[in-house]
């Protein structure tokens, strides 16, 4: 089983600054990696996949980076609606794995 | 648009079943992956089984094999997640997903399912 490790756990940042975050996979994954991102009470959202295709809706302030072992989401400039938890997600191989998540908080 | 809407969540029994079902509307179902996916209280995302296209290819979590059975019927664009001798542990938010070899991008709105005594 592939396991992501993402860190850090907790991103505390104010509105308009620049949010990384990393998601570390214990086998090669190529760039078979999506990113989430859910709000509490609510189903999770796809935000980027193949570690850099934004999905159809998202804004340009997200974008996705990395390959192998090693990824990056990064938010360019918070918004308001942004505070939520983030899960990284690979389809390398099953079972199909998440990562821990990362909460960004204000 | 794309909906899916997942029901038959609720209380069960230790040792109980429970069938979830997931209503797809809004595209071709007949040519999609489609997963389970659930979430445990405050806790992560779990990918529990899937299924391709036509059926001829299923995957499930090992803590769920022998206990839990996928299965769709494309003509009712459904997705369906048989669990028996449920446990505790098995207590979570169920997401229907669409996709399982690529992203998940569209999800439904999941459906609780408690297995206490």
């Amino acid at each position: 089983e592939i396991v992501l490790t993402q860190s850090p756990g907790t991103l505390s940042l104010s509105p308009g600054e620049r949010a990384t975050l990393s998601c570390r996979a214990s086998q090669i994954v190529t760039t078979y990696l999506a990113w989430y991102q859910q709000k509490p009470g609510q189903a999770p959202r796809l935000l980027i996949y193949d570690a850099s295709k934004r999905a159809t809706g998202i804004p340009a302030r997200f974008s996705g980076s990395g390959s192998g072992t090693d990824f990056t989401l990064t938010i360019s400039s918070l918004e308001p609606e942004d505070f939520a938890v983030y899960y990284c997600q690979q389809r390398s191989s099953w079972p199909l794995t998440f990562g821990g998540g990362t909460k960004v908080e204000i | 648009e794309v909906q899916l809407v997942e029901s038959g969540g609720g209380l069960v029994q230790p040792g109980g079943s429970l069938r979830l079902s997931c209503a797809a509307s809004g595209f071709t179902f007949s040519t999609y992956w489609m997963t389970w996916v659930r979430q445990a209280p405050g806790k992560g995302l779990e990918s529990v089984a899937n299924m391709n296209p036509d059926g001829s290819e299923i995957h499930y979590v090992d803590s769920v094999k022998g206990r839990f059975t996928i299965s769709r019927d494309n003509a009712k664009s459904s997705l369906y997640l048989q669990m028996n001798s449920l446990r505790a542990e098995d207590t979570a938010v169920y997401y229907c997903a669409r996709g399982g070899q690529q992203r998940f991008d569209f999800w439904g709105q999941g459906t609780l399912v408690t297995v206490s005594s």
